[in-house]
């Protein structure tokens, strides 16, 4: 079964450095997501992208984020500035339609550890 | 805000029994609601999806409800295993939030052999 995958499984990073965190969705998907779990909280909505353009971002997502699909089959997120408080697991999902009833399929998630 | 609800304490159930797990919402009205299961260190994974328009869904071992009146469903296990145990989340989708789904902070179900 085709499966979303996420890399790397975790990233350690110094505070005020930038991070990209790669997924590579299903290929047949045309939406896709990049959502964070901070360590026993909710998994809390970051973004989601359609036709190459951000669709939906959450308050979460200001102005150190960042995605990008640049090569039709990766879809990455990046953090210019990395605080502290962006350490979490980081979890990528992709969905073939954004109407009716399509699950998103999920990868295995990046921990993100800012030191 | 809207705002999802789900049994904050972890369940613990002994094996065999069933396991039912709750998802209230307030301020939305869901097109659909999904039930996902995660494991530690894991994605989570879709299970089931339920319509506004069903009353309840059933695969394999698995049981949902929904409530569009009372704002709630219901997930069942019967005839639980301790292969079961995991975190189970709720999500909602509709119009109110542009088809994005809002995610409760999951139920933690622990079940006994």
């Amino acid at each position: 079964e085709p499966e979303v995958t996420q890399t790397p499984s975790h990233q350690v990073t110094q505070m005020g450095q930038e991070v990209i965190l790669r997924c590579v969705p299903i290929s047949n998907h045309l939406y896709f997501y990049w959502y964070r779990q901070i360590l026993g909280q909710k998994v809390e909505f970051l973004v989601s992208f359609y036709n190459n353009e951000i669709s939906e971002k959450s308050e979460i997502f200001d102005d150190q984020f960042s995605v990008e699909r640049p090569d039709g089959s990766n879809f990455t997120l990046k953090i210019r500035s990395t605080k502290l408080e962006d350490s979490a697991m980081y979890f990528c999902a992709s969905r073939l339609q954004q109407l009716g009833n399509q699950p998103q399929h999920f990868g295995d998630g990046t921990r993100l550890s800012i030191l | 805000s809207q705002k999802i609800e789900q049994n904050s304490e972890a369940l613990n159930i002994q094996e065999g029994k069933t396991a039912t797990l709750t998802c209230n919402y307030t301020n939305y009205s869901p097109a659909y609601l999904q039930w996902y299961r995660q494991d530690p260190g894991r994605g989570p994974v879709f299970l089931l999806l339920i319509r506004e328009n069903e009353k309840e869904k059933r695969k394999e071992r698995l049981k949902v409800t929904f409530d569009t009146t009372l704002k709630q469903s219901l997930f069942h296990i019967t005839a639980s295993q301790p292969a079961d145990s995991a975190t189970y989340l709720c999500a909602l989708g509709g119009m109110d939030s542009n088809y994005q789904l809002i995610w409760g902070a999951g139920t933690k179900l622990i079940i006994k052999p």
